[in-house]
């Protein structure tokens, strides 16, 4: 079955750094692929998606670009900032399909905490 | 802006109890899903449904039921709570069209079963 892969943490990084979170997913067909955020306390958020391949995915300065020769949807941004603390999730759609509606299926999460 | 909310944000309920877990979206999305969403485990699909009264099974259905009467509003159902579904259940909505859309997700409900 369909299934994603990510690096766990915590990934602990200094403001400014450069950032990768990496993902990977098994899937059959064409899958649409996304990264959600979840701030603490909160639900989760979309940050970005691509939904066909060599498709690249951004906003606020996260970006991610979906590869089918790799099976990757790696997340990156260039300088991380303390409020891009989170936890950030890959998924991807088309594992149950039922009337036109798409489960998804997610990572396990990456913690991603960015110190001063 | 699509706001998906859920009846309660923190709920403590004891073993055998039975548990409604309420989620309403002012979108008029067809879509409508159940996580829940463990430590370590991610978020795992429960039930979804595409339309009044349909519904379907995720990965993880045993010990849960749903309802779906009105489009708007998705009840996750705990028949006899038990302490192993003490966890962080999310609600989320989505138009139809096979995937290409994002799921908007409400803000959890905390279920503690002691």
């Amino acid at each position: 079955g369909n299934s994603v892969t990510q690096m766990e943490g915590p990934v602990t990084l200094s403001e400014e750094a450069f950032l990768t979170i990496n993902c990977t997913y098994t899937a059959t067909g064409y899958p649409s692929l996304f990264w959600y955020v979840q701030y603490p306390g909160e639900g989760l958020q979309l940050l970005l998606k691509a939904t066909k391949a060599d498709d690249k995915g951004s906003n606020k300065g996260f970006e991610a670009t979906y590869r089918k020769e790799t099976t990757s949807f790696h997340l990156e941004k260039g300088s991380v900032q303390v409020s891009d603390s989170a936890v950030y999730f890959c998924a991807l759609s088309g594992t149950y399909s039922g009337g036109g509606a798409d489960g998804l299926t997610f990572g396990k999460g990456t913690h991603l905490i960015i110190q001063p | 802006d699509v706001k998906v909310t859920q009846s309660s944000r923190y709920l403590v309920k004891r073993t055998g109890e039975k548990v409604f877990l309420e989620c309403v979206q002012d979108m008029d999305h067809e879509n409508m899903f159940w996580y829940r969403q463990d430590p370590g485990l991610g978020l795992r699909l429960i039930y979804f449904s595409y339309d009044v009264k349909m519904k379907e099974k995720g990965d993880i259905p045993e010990g849960y039921s749903v309802s779906r009467e009105k489009k708007e509003r998705f009840s996750l159902i705990l028949e006899s709570a038990s302490t192993n579904q003490t966890s962080m259940y999310l609600c989320a909505s989505s138009p139809p069209a096979g995937g290409i859309y994002e799921q908007y997700f409400g803000p959890g409900t905390r279920l503690t079963v002691t």
